[in-house]
């Protein structure tokens, strides 16, 4: 089932600067997309959603921009600072199923000073 | 701030035995969802509960599963006769309406079959 890909398994970003994770999906029915991150031994953290009638949503250090045309999304995280290291995971849920998230593989966010 | 709770962390149990793993939602939240992760892979949805009853579940959800509200707190997964690839990180969310709202989740219990 790779119907959320994040294709990056890393990546690694400079204190300050901008952090870009990327989403990539196939499923043309995905109308609500998510954000998590994850610390080990705990659960997914919500950081940030975004529906498909809008093209981006910002709450303060964190931005994520859908497009639909392309099936991508991306989270936009600025200035990125050192407590941001963790897994990311995108996901996903459609109509008529919208219980079911779809995640993402993940992507292991690195923030060094 | 509220959040969900899942007990034990950590449970380790043999082959064929049945195991229940206790989760307690955001109080106010009426959707329950229960999620795993086979170490490695991806998380992987198993079910949703609203009004005491399923109202998703995904093809991994079969008969040796089940879910319940025992209480007006508690939202519990059985997992009758565990079998070695049950072993996961299980995950218990929840949230305050369906579809497009966010899905909080609980720290997760380490289910591990021996």
């Amino acid at each position: 089932d790779q119907q959320v890909k994040q294709n990056s398994p890393s990546l690694s970003v400079q204190e300050g600067r901008i952090s870009i994770l990327n989403c990539d999906y196939t499923n043309s029915m995905f109308d609500y997309f998510l954000w998590y991150k994850k610390y080990p031994a705990e659960g997914p953290t919500f950081l940030i959603s975004i529906s498909s009638i809008k093209d981006k949503n910002e709450d303060g250090r964190f931005t994520v921009f859908l497009n639909k045309s392309a099936k991508h999304l991306s989270l936009h995280i600025v200035p990125s600072q050192p407590g941001d290291s963790a897994v990311y995971f995108c996901a996903a849920s459609a109509n008529p199923r919208p219980d079911k998230l779809i995640f993402g593989t993940g992507t292991r966010l690195q923030v060094f000073p | 701030e509220p959040e969900v709770t899942q007990t034990p962390s950590h449970q380790v149990t043999q082959m064929g035995q049945e195991v229940i793993l206790r989760c307690v939602p955001i109080s106010n939240h009426l959707y329950f969802y229960w999620y795993r992760q086979i170490l490695g892979q991806k998380v992987e949805f198993l079910v949703s509960f609203y009004n005491n009853e399923i109202s998703e579940k995904s093809e991994i959800f079969d008969d040796q599963f089940s879910v319940e509200r025992p209480d007006g707190s508690n939202f519990t997964l059985k997992i009758r006769s565990t079998k070695l690839e049950d072993s996961a990180m299980y995950f218990c969310a929840s949230s305050r309406d369906r579809g497009m709202n966010e899905q909080y989740f609980g720290p997760g219990t380490r289910l591990t079959v021996t």
